[in-house]
């Protein structure tokens, strides 16, 4: 069965520096894609960065980049020169099963920048 | 474009009730999924719909409920309301197609508290 784990419950991040979020995932397809979710304190999940797992690069969104390492079965989130708003909960998810249509969550890190 | 709609943002009921929240997806999207979000249990996944058709069920038990609308819009209901119903309702939607990279957009959440 798939399953998504987050380690860190919360991290502290000094504004403009760089800060890895962990993830590592368990899966039995072999083609999946991982996404990460920032939820700010409004509540409302928004889409940061997609995975892929046939994707030969790591992806990289603006600020957001996912290291991608297939072999040990993680995708860790780096967000380079944090902000305060950059303050939230962080999830890393994937598709369920095959030919479902559910996704599996984490259980999140919370995240906070600090001035 | 608009994004997820959900409305009420806030209910508070009491055991025994029932409660029907909404969502209004983006405009095009065939596909709602409605996520519950505890503390304690983090995002689970409840059910989707496409084209008013139910096509994934979560594990909840049969006092949750949905439906989907020909416009897209679905509704969900939970009746006999217990304590440990209070959480934060997500609903997400998206194209619907049964792709790894099919991403989901959240709106801002139903916060329903039972007394």
């Amino acid at each position: 069965a798939q399953k998504i784990t987050q380690t860190q419950p919360g991290m502290f991040v000094q504004e403009k520096e760089a800060v890895t979020l962990d993830c590592t995932y368990d899966t039995s397809d072999p083609s999946y894609g991982l996404f990460w979710y920032k939820q700010p304190s409004s509540g409302e999940m928004i889409f940061l960065i997609y995975q892929g797992s046939y994707d030969q690069q790591n992806a990289t969104e603006g600020r957001y980049s996912l290291n991608f390492q297939k072999a040990r079965k993680s995708a860790n989130l780096v967000i380079s020169a944090s902000q305060l708003g950059d303050s939230a909960m962080y999830f890393c998810a994937m598709r369920g099963p095959s030919g479902t249509y559910k996704y599996i969550f984490g259980t999140g890190t919370r995240l906070k920048v600090l001035a | 474009k608009a994004g997820v709609t959900q409305t009420p943002r806030y209910l508070i009921k009491t055991r025994g009730q029932q409660v029907t929240l909404s969502c209004s997806p983006i405009s095009g999207h065939r596909s709602v999924s409605w996520y519950q979000q505890t503390p304690g249990q983090g995002l689970q996944f409840l059910f989707e719909y496409f084209s008013e058709t139910q096509r994934n069920k979560g594990n909840f038990p049969g006092r949750f409920s949905g439906r989907q609308f020909s416009n897209s819009r679905s509704e969900m209901n939970v009746s006999t309301l217990e304590l440990g119903d209070s959480a934060l309702y997500l609903c997400a939607s998206s194209l619907g197609r049964v792709q790894d990279n099919e991403k989901l957009f959240f709106g801002s959440g139903t916060q329903l508290s039972v007394l």
